[in-house]
């Protein structure tokens, strides 16, 4: 089976610092999906990045960049130089490269960027 | 591109009644089409995967008499909640996922609040 495990439920930070959600997955699959939503107030998800798992390389988009360590199972984020509008829940899901690729949700950080 | 709409936003319902969801691809043709359930301040949980012209698959747990799916067509899905009940209360997320064998992500719809009184 596959699960996804945030254990950060909610993180506080003052505006301009830097941030990391944490990411654990389980899965027995030697393929997979990774992904990172965010969901800001409004309710509608926004796609982060998916990363499939033989690309270990880490990546970077702008302020935000992500760390996969296949060897621990993790996919953590990263926001660098944070900012208000970075403020919402951020989900890492999962999916299996065969079939459906039905996703499997982490249950969520929530952010509160400060000014 | 990539745009998933739902409709309605927000639908507030009798208890015993039933609503129906349209969740539609705009620019794209979904052959795969996803329902979640989002409670609040909870993660999305998958109900169903439907797929144009066959029945619909539901995950463990959910009851497909009373969540009814309909992907009549490769650009709308129809989530159906019969005889509704105040626990039925939650925000309901389509996504959408282009034909073929490609690694295409899902384009998530806004979401449908569903308030049964």
């Amino acid at each position: 089976a596959q699960k996804v495990t945030q254990a950060q439920t909610e993180i506080s930070v003052v505006e301009k610092e830097d941030v990391t959600l944490d990411c654990v997955y389980e899965t027995r699959d030697t393929t997979y999906y990774l992904f990172w939503y965010k969901q800001p107030p409004s309710g509608e998800l926004v796609f982060l990045i998916r990363r499939n798992s033989f690309d270990e390389q880490n990546e970077i988009s702008g302020r935000y960049s992500w760390n996969f360590q296949k060897s621990t199972s993790s996919f953590n984020f990263t926001i660098t130089a944070s900012q208000v509008v970075d403020s919402a829940v951020y989900f890492c899901a999962l999916s299996r490269v065969q079939g459906a690729q039905k996703l499997v949700f982490g249950q969520g950080t929530r952010l509160t960027i400060n000014p | 591109g990539a745009v998933v709409s739902q409709h309605p936003s927000w639908v507030i319902c009798k208890s015993g009644t039933s609503v129906k969801i349209e969740c539609r691809s705009l620019d794209f043709q979904a052959t795969t089409m996803f329902w979640y359930r989002q409670f609040p301040k909870q993660s999305l949980m998958l109900m169903a995967t439907s797929n144009e012209g066959s029945k619909a698959t539901y995950e463990q747990g959910v009851e497909k008499d009373k969540f009814l799916i309909n992907h009549a067509s490769l650009t709308l899905s129809t989530l159906t909640v019969t005889s509704a009940h105040p626990e039925d209360s939650s925000f309901y997320i389509c996504s959408a996922r282009p034909g073929g064998a490609g690694p295409y992500e899902q384009y998530f719809g806004p979401g449908t609040r569903l308030t049964v009184t």
